[in-house]
């Protein structure tokens, strides 16, 4: 079984600064590895994905996160965030084959000006 | 094609009250998934359909709850006898072989 910790359950910043949001995930089998964005009263979209290959992965919206397979990570990165950031965030974990996925219980993103 | 759609975007119900949702996936998807997400928690998964094929179920999943795809398309799912602890936000998503989910944008369930 798959799982997914985000440590951080609100993270503030000011416009215009880097932010990394912090993932790691325990599996017993290769996985795929996802970063959902949720803004209010809305579902869940996508913004980045990892599946093999490079270890760097880019996104929408200026977004990237690195894979670190002997640290079990997957952070989120964006080096200057806008207002429009603000959301909240799941990092997510599947077996290989996309069966179901396994959601951390989110970083709530808060950009001030 | 708009994406996946859900309906009711809101239901409020009483105790007791069986409930209905339904989604549309996005047209050649042939897998379909229901999440459920509480209040300030991620999304749960509940049950996998690939065509009409229910292929797995959670625990979480109760005798109360049942989920159907009858010819492959869209997907409804019913609760039966509600309990105050079933509201939550009900996603669905879709997919197909080898490519991540798409969510649609949710059925805010309240029982009161």
């Amino acid at each position: 079984a798959q799982s997914v910790t985000q440590l951080d359950s609100q993270v503030p910043v000011f416009e215009e600064a880097p932010v990394e949001l912090r993932c790691n995930y325990s599996s017993s089998v290769s996985v795929y590895l996802f970063w959902y964005v949720q803004y209010p009263n809305q579902g869940l979209q996508l913004l980045l994905k990892y599946l093999s290959g490079s270890t760097l992965v880019k996104g929408i919206n200026g977004f990237e996160a690195e894979f670190n397979k002997s640290q079990t990570s997957f952070h989120l990165r964006k080096p200057s965030v806008h207002i429009s950031d603000t959301a909240e965030y799941f990092c997510a974990v599947s077996e290989m084959g996309f069966q179901k996925l396994v959601f951390g219980t989110g970083t709530r993103l808060l950009v001030s000006p | 094609d708009t994406g996946v759609s859900q309906d009711p975007r809101h239901k409020i119900t009483k105790r007791g009250q069986n409930v209905t949702f339904r989604c549309d996936p996005i047209s050649e998807h042939n897998r379909l998934y229901w999440y459920r997400q509480t209040l300030g928690q991620g999304p749960e998964f509940l049950t996998y359909f690939q065509n009409e094929a229910q292929l797995e179920k959670s625990r979480l999943l109760s005798d109360r709850f049942s989920a159907e795809r009858p010819k492959g398309s869209f997907s409804t799912l019913e609760i039966q006898r509600t309990e105050q602890g079933d509201s939550a936000m009900y996603l669905c998503a879709s997919s197909s072989p080898g490519t991540h989910p798409w969510f649609g944008p949710g059925t805010r369930l309240l029982v009161l």
